[in-house]
């Protein structure tokens, strides 16, 4: 069964923190990964991928892989109130004869000021 | 302007009909795909299409139907087979086919279907 698991929040931050969002994924073999973001009734948005172990910052985004423990997260550095939205994790993973994006069910983030 | 373009943005049918959403891209992408978001839960696959001509069964088929004639163009029906069709549908496309390991996908701004 290829999973990918989100907490889905909401997750409560203070204007100005470090938000951190998680992810889990079952298939050992995965080679890339992905961050969306979900405005309430928009469709989703990419802000983050990443394919090597370790980190790769853009902006206020830090995504961090770690392959090993078969984990994802991305950081929101200086959250702001424009940063609510529900984030979805998306991991490509190999099927039969093909590779397919496999959905976390998102984490939902809210930002107080 | 390249984009994904989706229409109608809301749709309102009602039960027994069949319902055609269309989805267009100018980007030139490969592929091309269909998925259904129910409220507070993640995306679900139904078809998808790596080249013209040809496409697959996602997780949840049942009571939908593609076509893939031209490379823009990846129209989605929904039949009155569909039991509870009432979502969020988003039109996605990837610049490569899914026999690669990289694979973004860009999304339309996504059709609601109301079932009345």
């Amino acid at each position: 069964q290829k999973e990918v698991e989100q907490n889905s929040g909401p997750l409560s931050v203070p204007e100005g923190a470090i938000a951190s969002l998680n992810c889990t994924y079952s298939d050992r073999g995965s080679q890339s990964f992905f961050w969306y973001r979900q405005y309430s009734g928009k469709s989703p948005e990419l802000i983050m991928f990443i394919y090597s172990n370790g980190d790769k910052e853009d902006g206020r985004f830090t995504a961090q892989l770690n392959k090993a423990s078969q984990y994802v997260s991305l950081l929101i550095r200086d959250s702001q109130p424009s940063d609510s939205a529900t984030y979805l994790c998306a991991v490509n993973m190999r099927t039969d004869s093909n590779y397919q994006l496999i959905w976390g069910a998102g984490t939902k983030l809210i930002i107080k000021p | 302007d390249g984009g994904i373009t989706q229409s109608p943005k809301y749709l309102f049918r009602k039960e027994g009909q069949n319902v055609t959403l269309s989805c267009e891209q100018n980007l030139n992408h490969d592929a091309m795909y269909w998925y259904r978001q129910d409220p507070g839960q993640g995306l679900r696959l139904i078809y998808y299409s790596q080249i013209v001509n040809d496409f697959q069964k996602g997780d949840i088929a049942e009571g939908y139907s593609v076509s893939r004639e031209k490379k823009e163009s990846f129209p989605l029906t929904v039949t009155s087979a569909q039991k509870n069709p009432t979502a969020f549908y988003l039109c996605a496309t990837s610049g490569t086919s899914g026999s690669f390991s990289y694979n973004e996908q860009f999304f339309g701004p996504g059709t609601r279907l109301t079932v009345l």
